[in-house]
């Protein structure tokens, strides 16, 4: 069956360092995939998307790489910050506007 | 000024009854969607429209229904509740093939 996994349990880190989480998928072979953002009490918030013909894509602090042979996508927020603070969560699409949300990871930086 | 508003923002309702949520985007986007996040955080799509066609309809009982009067509008109306409706429903839209934008959530609970 269909899977994606992201660590549930919560990344904690000092501000200033870079951040790095990780999505796996099994059984399908997304076209594409995005990040988002949610905070306590609100919805997620779309960060960014790669195509499966892309290795890697930037936006300011922000990096996400896609390997579509390990099947992987990595995160990474360099000099983070506290308000960095929330859980993000990967979404692979699994069909034509389909989106399938990984459980998130909770990231934590501290001042 | 609100991309994705949904309303209400809170439900408290008994069980057995009806009850519907509504949906507005002014993104001009084509494709609308429903995901309900449950007490353990995970997001999970129900249904999605595109151009007010059902496009995606994953196995959500007969008690919820969609209706999408135009590209701009998705409601959901729910039948008989059942305890275990209660979650979190969060509305989104986006144009195909790119980021969604989420509505900031309906949180409902059946008593």
């Amino acid at each position: 069956s269909q899977k994606i996994e992201q660590n549930s349990e919560a990344l904690n880190i000092q501000e200033g360092k870079t951040a790095t989480l990780t999505c796996n998928y099994t059984n399908y072979s997304p076209a594409y995939l995005q990040w988002y953002r949610q905070d306590p009490g609100r919805g997620p918030v779309f960060l960014l998307l790669i195509r499966e013909n892309e290795k890697e894509k930037r936006k300011e602090r922000l990096k996400v790489t896609f390997d579509t042979t390990l099947k992987q996508s990595l995160f990474h927020i360099t000099a983070s910050q506290p308000a960095d603070s929330a859980t993000y969560l990967c979404a692979p699409n699994t069909g034509f506007q389909k989106l399938v949300f990984g459980t998130g990871t909770r990231l934590l930086v501290s001042p | 000024d609100t991309a994705v508003s949904q309303t209400p923002k809170y439900l408290v309702t008994q069980m057995g009854n009806d009850k519907s949520i509504k949906c507005e985007q002014n993104l001009g986007h084509d494709t609308m969607y429903w995901y309900k996040q449950d007490s353990k955080k995970f997001l999970k799509i129900m249904f999605s429209y595109n151009n007010k066609e059902l496009i995606i309809n994953e196995t959500v009982p007969n008690r919820f229904s969609p209706k999408s009067p135009d590209k701009a509008h998705l409601n959901l109306h729910i039948n008989s509740l059942e305890l275990g409706d209660s979650a979190v429903y969060f509305c989104a839209s986006s144009q195909t093939n790119y980021g969604y934008t989420f509505g900031s959530g309906t949180r409902l609970t059946v008593v």
